[in-house]
């Protein structure tokens, strides 16, 4: 148990379907991440918000929407995805986005399978 | 562009050592990490080097040469459940954590 939860642990959906992954973290940090990790890939950075301001888009398809309503929470809205979006899709957090240790705590995962 | 190589898997006997070794090239460099990460689970942090030098904390010790952008993490008196992958991650001059894609690392009796 790491402080970071994530819900649903796993989805499947079909390509017009409109889901949404829900973050929360409990350790009081001020900055959030979204990551996609594929198999025998690198982690792939989507979003970092640090305050409840985005400060990363790392080139992420429109498909792809995040929202941080508070610093403890964290959503990425989906719609219209596409098979290859099949992937782990992490949630992290850290103290904030910067230098130092600020090591990041991740979240279980949500497993998406896109039909 | 920016990179980070580690070999993609290593098997090792229980009770025995093992090195992990990673290679970056980045663009800046403000800190190495190391995480683990089981089969199904989260990654989890085990270490931080941001200087040159060894940085040993219990049976894990993880080296940083910035002049020869290498790391390696060394892993000691193996057990059974330190069967995993090992995640090295760079951050850039923009702060932004680059990954390799990890080291999956098979334990043997």
């Amino acid at each position: 148990e790491t402080g970071v939860t994530q819900t649903p642990r796993h989805l499947v959906m079909g390509m017009t379907n409109k889901k949404s992954l829900k973050c929360e973290q409990h350790l009081g940090h001020n900055a959030m991440y979204w990551y996609k990790q594929s198999a025998k890939k690198p982690l792939e950075l989507m979003f970092v918000y640090n305050f409840k301001e985005q400060t990363e888009n790392n080139s992420v398809p429109s498909r792809f929407s995040p929202e941080c309503p508070n610093s403890s929470h964290l959503f990425l809205h989906l719609h219209t995805l596409q098979p290859e979006d099949s992937a782990l899709y992490l949630c992290a957090s850290s103290q904030e986005d910067g230098g130092g240790p600020n090591e990041q705590f991740f979240g279980p995962g949500t497993r998406l399978t896109v039909l | 562009g920016q990179n980070i190589d580690q070999p993609t898997e290593m098997t090792a006997t229980e009770g025995a050592i093992v090195q992990i070794n990673c290679t970056y090239q980045t663009s800046g460099f403000n800190g190495l990490f190391w995480y683990q990460q089981h089969a199904g689970e989260a990654p989890t942090f085990l270490s931080y080097n941001v200087l040159d030098g060894l940085e040993e904390k219990g049976r894990f010790s993880s080296f940083l040469s910035r002049s020869k952008g290498y790391s390696y993490l060394l892993l000691k008196e193996l057990q059974m459940k330190d069967s995993a992958s090992y995640l090295c991650a760079v951050r850039d001059s923009n702060y932004q954590l680059i990954w390799g894609a990890g080291t999956k690392l098979i334990i043997k009796p």
